[in-house]
């Protein structure tokens, strides 16, 4: 069936450092990748999404680019704020699954001033 | 106000006792979802309901039920609730977008203790 894998957490940055989460998955046909958020106390945001291979998704100075051939989805930002502390999701929603969400363990990152 | 919304927003509760959480949206997405949040292993499904008619099972189903009383509301139950459903539940919904991309939109979620 569909599985995502991202890196286990926590994650400790500096303001201004460069953030990457990895991200990668198994799927039949060609799913939709998203990456959600989670602040404190609150529900998922999408952050971004991509639907086919080589789409790059953007939101808030994140990116990722859905990347077929080594089926991950990576997510990036150049210079995360303590505003960015939050726990991020990695999800697919695959064709084969009637379009239902299959999510990652998600990934904690904590930004200290 | 919310697009999404859930009752209770926290809830603790006795072994074996039936537990209620409601699920409303204002968004007139027809497609709803029930998940639950564990610690490390991320959200997974538990209910899922594509219209009025529609209920589906998800991975995770057992000892729970639901109910689609209209397209704005989706309950889930738990019959009789144990300490493993200890956990923090989430309500989604969705519309089938273009292209056939389905992103979902998420309550605020609920809180479950089950002592």
């Amino acid at each position: 069936g569909d599985s995502v894998t991202q890196m286990e957490g926590p994650v400790t940055l500096s303001e201004e450092a460069f953030l990457t989460i990895n991200c990668t998955y198994t799927a039949t046909g060609y799913p939709s990748l998203f990456w959600y958020v989670q602040y404190p106390g609150e529900g998922l945001q999408l952050l971004l999404k991509a639907t086919k291979a080589d789409d790059k998704g953007s939101n808030k100075g994140f990116e990722a680019t859905y990347r077929k051939e080594t089926t991950s989805f990576h997510l990036e930002k150049g210079s995360v704020q303590v505003s960015d502390s939050a726990v991020y999701f990695c999800a697919l929603s695959g064709q084969a699954a009637g379009n239902k969400l299959t999510f990652g363990g998600g990934t904690r990152v904590l930004v200290k001033p | 106000d919310a697009d999404v919304t859930q009752t209770p927003r926290n809830r603790i509760t006795k072994t074996g006792k039936r537990i209620m959480l409601e699920c409303s949206q204002t968004k007139g997405h027809d497609r709803m979802y029930w998940y639950r949040q564990d610690p490390g292993l991320g959200l997974r499904l538990i209910y899922y309901s594509f219209d009025v008619k529609d209920i589906n099972k998800g991975e995770i189903s057992d000892g729970y039920s639901v109910s689609r009383q209209a397209q704005a509301k989706f309950s889930l139950s738990l019959e009789s609730a144990i300490p493993n459903q200890t956990a923090l539940y989430f309500c989604a919904t969705s519309d089938l977008g273009t292209g056939g991309t389905d992103t979902q939109y998420f309550g605020p979620g609920t809180r479950l203790t089950v002592l």
